[in-house]
């Protein structure tokens, strides 16, 4: 069964640092391209990173290029973002998603889906 | 980047009924749009790809269209189980967005 577990959410200091982790099982990392998407409390989803399923591409919406990096270890099987300078707009479900695309081609869209963790950022 | 425009942000219908959701792009792309739904405190579920291919195991009152800017969501008889809010994606370019969702209520 394919599944993506995460991790690492909680409540955090406006300008603080958290590193969100998502295990993957079912299937390998390394064959994906991965995502993480965001959901504010209330309100709509929101695409914030995407990493090929060989780490040479990278993509980011713009209200978190430069403070956020998304990462992945392949021996764990794992997928991670790295939030930096949070902001209390960062304050969300942080989902970890998968692209269906075969052979590494990136479809742009996501077949699975985690539970999410929720990132409070809060003073 | 691509704006999505979904409407109605809210919609009651009863079951049996039949609902259609449009979401419209800001620029025109080919078939690259996806549908998702969303029940209350569960992650998204992919629903369709491509505009109107049905994800294996979506049951067949799903259906999508469209092509260009305009593209459809249609339940063709509302079942208990379909109550959530729908979202579209496109899936054509970074940044990829989605729309703003369209929540299916019982009326």
């Amino acid at each position: 069964e394919v599944q993506l577990v995460e991790s690492g959410g909680g409540l955090v200091q406006p300008g603080g640092s958290l590193r969100l982790s998502c295990a993957a099982s079912g299937f390998t990392l390394t064959s994906y391209w991965m995502s993480w998407v965001r959901q504010a409390p209330g309100k709509g989803l929101e695409w914030v990173a995407s990493m090929s399923q060989d780490g040479n591409e990278k993509y980011f919406v713009d209200s978190v290029r430069g403070r956020f990096t998304i990462s992945r270890d392949n021996a764990k099987n794992s997928l991670y973002l790295q939030m930096n300078s949070l902001r209390v707009e960062d304050t969300a479900v942080y989902y970890c998603v998968r692209d269906p695309g075969p052979d590494g081609t990136g479809w742009y869209y996501f077949d699975c889906w985690g539970q999410g963790t929720l990132v409070t950022v809060s003073s | 980047d691509i704006q999505m425009t979904q409407s109605p942000s809210s919609v009651s219908a009863s079951v049996g009924d039949r609902v259609t959701i449009t979401c419209r792009a800001s620029q025109g792309f080919s078939r690259w749009l996806v549908w998702y739904q969303q029940k209350a405190g569960q992650a998204p579920k992919f629903l369709i790809s491509a505009a109107s291919s049905l994800q294996s195991g979506v049951p067949a009152r799903f259906s999508g269209s469209g092509s260009g800017t305009e593209f459809t969501l249609t339940i063709s008889s509302l079942q208990p189980e379909d109550f959530a809010t729908y979202y579209c994606q496109q899936a054509n370019s970074y940044p990829l967005t989605f729309g703003g969702g369209t929540k299916v209520e019982i009326k």
